[in-house]
Formats: C-alpha cells, sequence, structure tokens
C-alpha cells in the first residue's frame, strides 16, 4: 500500500489483557516511530527504531509496553495486563531518513480498556 | 525545554476568513516545524513544515511564519472552507526527529 497501515483499527480489552498491535510501515522507510494519543490531546512519543534498532524508548510509560521491529519493517506494540489508563488511539509512524524529515502517520488502532 | 504551546485550543471562523494559530518553543535545539492536520478518527496528515533558516514558508492557502528570536511560529490558512474544519497540531523536533506536539486547535469554518 501507498501509506502506513495499522491493525487492528480498533481493540477492546479487558483490564489485565495482553494486546498487540500492528503496524506497517511505508515500504523503505528506514525510521519508526509509536506515539500515543488520549483523547482531546496531541500524540506523544513513546519510541523509536531505526530499522530493527531500537534506538529510543524513553517514552514507553512503564515497563508493561514493549516494542519490536525484528526485521527492519514491521513493528509490533505490545501491552501486558492492560490497564484502564492504557485507553488511547496508538499512532505509528514512518519516515524515509534516518533522521530530519517528513514523517507519515498511520490511521492508528484505538484501545479501549474495559 | 520539551514543550510546545499551542493556543487557541478552539477557532470558530467563518467561510473565506483567515485562520490564524499560534505555538510557542522553548528548546533552542529544535530545528524541524510542521503543522499536522487531523480529522476525526484518522491520523495526523503532514500539512506544511518549516525549518529556521526562513521566516515565511507558504503552500497554496497555508503558510507559516516563524520568529526564531521569539521561539514562535504560527499557521495561517487563507480563504478558509468548511473542509479546513479539523484539528490542528504543531509539532518540533531536532536531531533524529522525534516529534513534540502542541495540544492542538480545533478549528471550525462556519458556512
Amino acid at each position: 500500500g501507498a501509506g502506513v497501515s495499522q491493525s487492528p483499527r480498533y481493540k477492546v480489552a479487558k483490564r489485565g489483557q495482553d494486546v498487540a498491535l500492528r503496524c506497517d510501515p511505508i515500504s523503505g522507510h528506514v525510521s519508526l516511530f509509536w506515539y500515543q494519543q488520549a483523547l482531546g490531546q496531541g500524540p506523544e512519543f513513546l519510541t523509536y527504531f531505526q530499522n530493527e534498532a531500537q534506538l529510543d524508548k524513553s517514552g514507553l510509560p512503564s515497563d508493561r509496553f514493549f516494542a519490536e521491529r525484528p526485521e527492519g519493517s514491521v513493528s509490533t506494540l505490545k501491552i501486558q495486563r492492560t490497564q484502564q489508563e492504557d485507553s488511547a488511539v496508538y499512532l505509528c509512524a514512518s519516515s524515509l531518513g534516518r533522521g530530519g524529515g517528513e514523517q507519515y502517520f498511520g490511521p492508528g488502532t484505538r484501545l479501549t480498556v474495559t | 525545554q520539551q514543550q510546545v504551546k499551542q493556543s487557541p485550543q478552539s477557532l470558530i471562523v467563518q467561510k473565506g476568513g483567515i485562520s490564524i494559530i499560534n505555538c510557542a518553543y522553548e528548546n533552542t535545539a529544535f530545528d524541524y516545524f510542521p503543522w499536522y492536520q487531523q480529522f476525526p478518527g484518522k491520523g495526523p496528515a503532514l500539512l506544511i513544515a518549516i525549518r529556521p533558516d526562513v521566516s515565511e514558508k507558504k503552500e497554496g492557502r497555508f503558510t507559516i511564519s516563524f520568529n526564531k528570536s521569539a521561539k514562535q511560529f504560527s499557521l495561517h490558512i487563507m480563504d478558509s472552507q468548511p473542509g479546513d474544519s479539523a484539528t490542528y497540531f504543531c509539532a518540533a523536533t531536532g536531531g533524529y526527529n522525534k516529534l513534540i506536539f502542541g495540544a492542538g486547535t480545533r478549528l471550525a469554518v462556519h458556512p
């Protein structure tokens, strides 16, 4: 596809369940970012990959959050033992280069923890 | 130091008018300032961006004005249309492109 895709688009999880969110970046894009967007707020940085290397995970809110990009393409954000405060839209973005340049966002995954 | 402050929180403009959204930043290491447009249920879409070596950039009806000494930048939407009704986010970054977003401005353009 031409753009960044994410799946699922919507996820409802019971508190305590584990979830996995997938991101397919634009083909050939080296950099991949995950952001969390709470309702009515701007996106907040979670983590950054350059190819398969996770270079920055300073935004991950707790050790329940884990991200990987094993082959430098598709990425998965995993949240273990979900809590109500994890409810948000999770956005993935990719950019062509290793630094500087335009980031293109996917449609996001809306996670609701009940 | 990492914050980007955006105002106003919401904005109502008549069709054909000018919409103006302002942002301010603190971190002088920031060197790339994009604006994103977001419709409900969609991801942010890059609208226009500027680097601090220029004071203004125009693309169609959208203009960014940048004041490096004041650490402020703004988005101007000329001839605003109902289809422009969306939430607009300014952002800033330095180095490898981790974006710091403002809180957003909800724009409504009335016909």
